[in-house]
Formats: structure tokens, C-alpha cells, sequence
């Protein structure tokens, strides 16, 4: 099983539109996820740390459900500005000190 | 402003020849890394250091070479015997800390290509 997986997309939304992403990840014994956001030929860039069940921040909101290994993104009311691809960043199984397995990502494209 | 700085922003390289990529960071982060990225592909990594003058190969080291002499400095050497350079070269520093693992800080990349 891979370390993480998420569902690539691409997700077409509208303006204003509520929409989730999903990751599952292998590593049962992580306390630490994350997501970035990563704009078309640009640096991965950092939008939540998730340390326990989950984290908002304004429209954007992480959900971690250990029991069936899976972190999720949710944006609400969606910004023409929120068009990027956004990844799912876990450490991975072992004691492999600092390292981070990053999923491909989830392309999204808000229209107006 | 604290940060991470990759130069160049694009650099070509010829066939057979050796090219150093480098990464400077003044966040006083202990952790450094290396990840190439293909397009439409996640990021791989080539290299890591979690302290000075010592490092690890990551997943697809092969061909390329690092040094870490100063805290804040890990270039990246890619060789004339890694075949397929052409990619999106991003550079990551992090706080070392366990168990809560430290999210990573990118620079904004270097792009290699083949002449």
C-alpha cells in the first residue's frame, strides 16, 4: 500500500461551491498530516498542519478520522483564487526522522 | 525576511557535464532536503540532512550528489550520470521535532533542462 493516495481530480467547481478532498494514508501510528497548496509551476506551499481530530482556519477546514486512516479538505464557499492543485503530505511508516511522503495532489478548478 | 533561496531559477545543462544546484536557508532549521518533480507527478526525494555534515539518500538518489558543510547551505549536484535531469528541482528546510513532525518551508525551485 502506498504511504499516501489521493483521488487526482481534476474537480470543477463554481464560484461559491463547497468542496472536499479525501486522502488515505498507511503510517496508523502518524500524529502529523498537512496540506499544501501548489499553484502551476510554482513551490508547494504550506495551508494546514493537522495534529489531532482536525483544524479550521476561515473557509478551509481538516478533518482527520484515525479509525479509517483518512485526512480530508474541505473549502467552502470557493474563490476563483483557490484554483491550484492541492497535496496531502504524511510522514511515513518507520522512524525515518523528518521525512514527509507527499500525495500527487488534487487538481481544482474553481469557475467563475 | 527569513527563508529559503534556490539559484538558479533555470539552468541548462549539456551533455556529459556535472551542474550544482544551490540552496541557502536563514530560517536556523536544523533539516534539509532535496525533491525533484516531474510534470503532472508528486515530488520524489533525492536527498535529505537532518544535521550538518551529514545526510541520506531518499528515494532516487542515484546520479546526483549533496554536500552539507553550514547549516545553512545543501547543494545539489546533478551528474552527467543521472540521464533524465530534466525537472523541477525544489529545495525544503523543517525544525527538526518528534513526534509532532514540523511541516516543511520550499524555496521556489529551480528548473534544469538538458541542451
Amino acid at each position: 500500500r502506498k504511504e499516501v493516495e489521493q483521488d487526482p481530480g481534476p474537480f470543477n467547481v463554481p464560484e461559491g461551491a463547497t468542496v472536499a478532498f479525501n486522502c488515505t494514508y498507511s503510517n496508523s501510528a502518524s500524529q502529523s498530516f498537512f496540506w499544501y497548496r501548489q499553484d502551476c509551476r510554482k513551490e508547494p506551499k504550506l495551508l494546514m498542519s493537522v495534529y489531532s481530530s482536525g483544524n479550521e482556519d476561515g473557509r478551509f477546514t481538516a478533518q482527520l478520522n484515525r479509525a479509517s486512516q483518512y485526512i480530508s479538505l474541505l473549502i467552502r464557499d470557493s474563490k476563483l483564487s483557490d484554483s491550484a492543485t492541492y497535496l496531502c503530505v504524511v510522514p511515513p511508516r518507520g522512524s525515518t526522522l523528518g521525512r514527509l511522503y507527499f500525495g500527487r495532489g488534487t487538481q481544482l478548478t474553481v469557475w467563475p | 525576511d527569513g527563508g529559503i533561496t534556490q539559484s538558479p531559477k533555470y539552468l541548462f545543462r549539456k551533455e556529459g557535464q556535472n551542474v550544482t544546484l544551490s540552496c541557502e536557508q536563514n530560517l536556523n532549521h536544523d533539516a534539509m532536503y532535496w525533491y525533484r518533480q516531474d510534470p503532472g507527478q508528486g515530488l520524489r526525494l533525492i536527498y535529505y540532512s537532518q544535521i550538518v555534515n551529514d545526510f541520506q539518500k531518499g528515494d532516487i538518489a542515484e546520479g546526483y550528489s549533496v554536500s552539507r558543510e553550514k547549516k545553512e547551505s545543501f547543494p545539489l549536484t546533478v551528474t552527467s550520470a543521472q540521464k533524465n535531469p530534466t525537472a523541477f528541482y525544489l529545495c525544503a528546510s523543517s525544525i527538526n521535532q518528534e513526534p509532532r513532525r514540523q511541516p516543511q518551508h520550499f524555496g521556489d525551485g529551480t528548473r534544469l533542462s538538458i541542451l
